[in-house]
């Protein structure tokens, strides 16, 4: 069966460390990759997307990995700040002419700790 | 103004109740989601939208219908509430020239069935 784990449940780091969420995925064929950020009793708002043809992606303090041999996305928050606390999640097309129909992971809580 | 709202925000009602929750946007896109989210089960897509005559069936569509009453309309319906039901229902967007793939959500309905 398709699944998207995301490792961690929860994560919490000191202020000012490098925060690493990871993402792996089963029997998909994604032709891109997508990191959400979700605060308390809001929408998701998109981060980055990384394409299947990408390896590494960058965005102000934020960078996304993809290795599509692995299955598996790294995303990275560094230099950490309290404002970062929020959950995230990562989503995924199937591929093979569903690109416009995302699967969500259930997210990983980040608390990031002054 | 937001680009994608939802209506209403907040809603308690009772087991057999029919409900519709609208959505509508100002974004010009062409795609529209309907996603629930459940603690422990992240975001399940109930129904999506390509264009105005296009709409299918996500993962978990029974008990509920959908209208798309113009490119910017997406109503949800549930024709007859259940408790398991209760949940927080997200309307997205896709389909912008520049970013094609990321999907913009609107605030979210929270939904109880009593």
């Amino acid at each position: 069966s398709q699944k998207i784990e995301q490792n961690s449940e929860a994560l919490n780091i000191q202020e000012g460390k490098t925060a690493t969420l990871t993402c792996n995925y089963t029997n998909y064929s994604p032709a891109y990759l997508q990191w959400y950020r979700q605060d308390p009793g809001r929408g998701p708002v998109f981060l980055l997307l990384i394409r299947e043809n990408e390896k590494e992606k960058r965005k102000e303090r934020l960078k996304v990995t993809f290795d599509t041999t692995l299955k598996q996305s790294l995303f990275h928050i560094t230099a950490s700040q309290p404002a970062d606390s929020a959950t995230y999640l990562c989503a995924l097309d199937k591929g093979g002419g569903s690109n416009y129909k995302l699967t969500f992971g259930k997210g990983t809580l980040l608390t990031v700790n002054p | 103004d937001a680009d994608v709202t939802q209506t209403p925000r907040n809603r308690i009602t009772k087991t057999g109740k029919r409900i519709m929750l609208e959505c509508s946007q100002t974004k010009g896109h062409d795609r529209m989601y309907w996603y629930r989210q459940d603690p422990g089960l992240g975001l399940r897509l109930i129904y999506y939208s390509f264009d105005v005559k296009d709409i299918n069936k996500g993962e978990i569509s029974d008990g509920y219908s959908v209208s798309r009453q113009a490119q910017a309309k997406f109503s949800l319906s549930l024709e007859s509430a259940i408790p398991n039901q209760t949940a927080l229902y997200f309307c997205a967007t896709s389909g912008g020239q520049v970013s094609y793939n990321e999907q913009f959500f609107g605030p979210g309905t929270r939904l109880t069935v009593l």
